[in-house]
């Protein structure tokens, strides 16, 4: 099972708004990752945790915030976003960081809109 | 820094027949992955086949495998009796070597792959 899961599948929200975006695996994966994809481009990485710390952060502006509670859950807060931010947000998980058998396996995305 | 070039934006096939996408990338390194996903109208990224740089043999899953040229730096997925569940975009991807922890992904621009039925 390489199942990822991701809610919620749509958001609207406008520039004020704070919202929450949710990745969840149940296969003990110990690295998630946060991707953020514009249309008909390649997904972009944000955000790496690696054993439920932050290791990778590629320059993402503060009003995305990640937060991994656990090895399961990962999040990615969302405050005073711009409508350039509009895109869809792919959660990633692979089960060894750095590992032989180190393959990142993808959730079904969130499609995010900024008003 | 690591790149993946897709030269084909757009590519289309018969269905039942052959076609091969291509791929090719820059890199320093002797050690590597190399990854071919495919993300459908659905959104959700599939990993297609993976290789390890260090293997001679090319990676094959069913009616998806791939010539990995290593010293050309080359990386093909050909995908054999084409099924109109297979149009999709398909991206290229490299990852750095194992034992250097949790690695992005470097992607190519992709190749927009449809089926004629």
């Amino acid at each position: 099972d390489t199942e990822v899961t991701q809610t919620p599948k749509h958001l609207v929200m406008g520039m004020t708004n704070k919202k929450s975006l949710k990745c969840e695996q149940h296969m003990g994966h110990r690295a998630m990752y946060w991707y953020k994809q514009k249309a008909k481009k390649p997904p972009e990485l944000m955000f790496v945790y690696s054993y439920e710390k932050l290791s990778i952060n590629e320059s993402v502006p503060s009003r995305f915030s990640p937060e991994c509670p656990n090895s399961s859950l990962l999040n990615l807060h969302l405050h005073a976003l711009q409508p350039e931010d509009s895109a869809l947000y792919l959660c990633a998980s692979s089960q060894d960081p750095g590992g032989f058998t180190d393959t990142q396996y993808f959730g079904p995305g969130t499609r995010l809109t900024v008003l | 820094a690591q790149t993946v070039t897709q030269s084909q934006p757009e590519m289309s096939v018969q269905e039942a027949e052959t076609v091969t996408l291509s791929c090719t990338y820059d890199t320093s390194e002797s050690d590597y992955y190399l990854f071919w996903y495919k993300q459908p109208p659905s959104r959700q990224m599939i990993l297609v086949i993976r290789q390890e740089a260090y293997k001679q043999q090319n990676a094959t899953e069913n009616r998806f495998s791939v010539n990995f040229q290593k010293a050309a730096k080359s990386f093909s997925l050909k995908i054999s009796d084409s099924q109109l569940g297979d149009a999709a975009m398909y991206f290229c991807a490299y990852r750095s070597p194992r034992n250097q922890g949790a690695q992005k992904l470097v992607f190519g621009q992709g190749t927009r792959l449809t089926i004629n039925p």
